[in-house]
């Protein structure tokens, strides 16, 4: 089966820039997280979804960051505007029904490396 | 407050030679426990998980409430094996799933 998909997998960009990232998950996945993974550090969970509903955000820095995924299926995660400390490899990660204790646990993309100069 | 504890960041051993990677969690509740491994270059993947009980790929984990451990052992490490493994937590009824933040294990030819 197709796994999670993230695009870009490299970005570059000034600080005080706008950046976004891209993925698509597994299909028929309704539980969707972003992670930030600092080198060097375990990933640290930013955002979970379930459909296009906000299960937990309580880690995401709201007045940078947000994050959306309208129609339960993509998701984009955005910051606006990037500080150097924000530089981390950005993993998107899927699994089924967050609630169904038979799951197998999550999927994870690619990630994207943002590195803020 | 930290919920997964892994206490080393590396760890290196020989080929052949048995290896544990610790981890340690903190939920008064119901866990539900996992390792993730990560190679080179890879994205990172899921290894075992403490509900099915399985070996995978000779490595196995054994969920000790009393200790609230969750360690990785295999008998004999294979070259391999080297990659970083991370150790994750979901709790809450999956509203939460929290990794450590690692150990790299290095297998020695």
């Amino acid at each position: 089966e197709a796994g999670v998909a993230q695009s870009p997998r490299y970005k570059i960009i000034e600080k005080r820039q706008s950046v976004a990232f891209w993925c698509n998950p597994i299909s028929g996945h309704a539980t969707l997280y972003w992670y930030q993974q600092i080198l060097g550090q375990g990933p640290k969970l930013l955002i979970q979804f379930q459909n296009n509903g906000v299960v937990d955000d309580s880690q995401l820095p709201k007045d940078r960051f947000s994050a959306e995924r309208l129609k339960g299926v993509d998701s984009t995660l955005k910051i606006q505007p990037a500080k150097l400390e924000d530089s981390a490899v950005y993993l998107c990660a899927s699994s089924l029904d967050f609630s169904d204790l038979r799951q197998e646990g999550a999927f994870f993309g690619q990630g994207t490396r943002l590195t803020v100069v | 407050a930290q919920r997964v504890t892994q206490p080393e960041k590396l760890l290196s051993v020989f080929k052949g030679a048995p290896v544990e990677l610790k981890c340690n969690y903190s939920y008064s509740g119901s866990p539900e426990l996992f390792w993730y491994v990560q190679y080179s270059r890879q994205r990172l993947q899921l290894l075992l998980r403490h509900i099915s009980r399985e070996s995978i790929k000779g490595f196995t984990a054994d969920l000790n409430k009393g200790e609230t451990s969750f360690h990785l052992k295999k008998p004999f490490a294979q070259e391999e094996d080297s990659a970083m493994y991370y150790c994750a937590l979901r709790f809450d009824y999956g509203q939460n799933f929290v990794f450590g933040p690692g150990t790299r294990l290095s297998v020695l030819p």
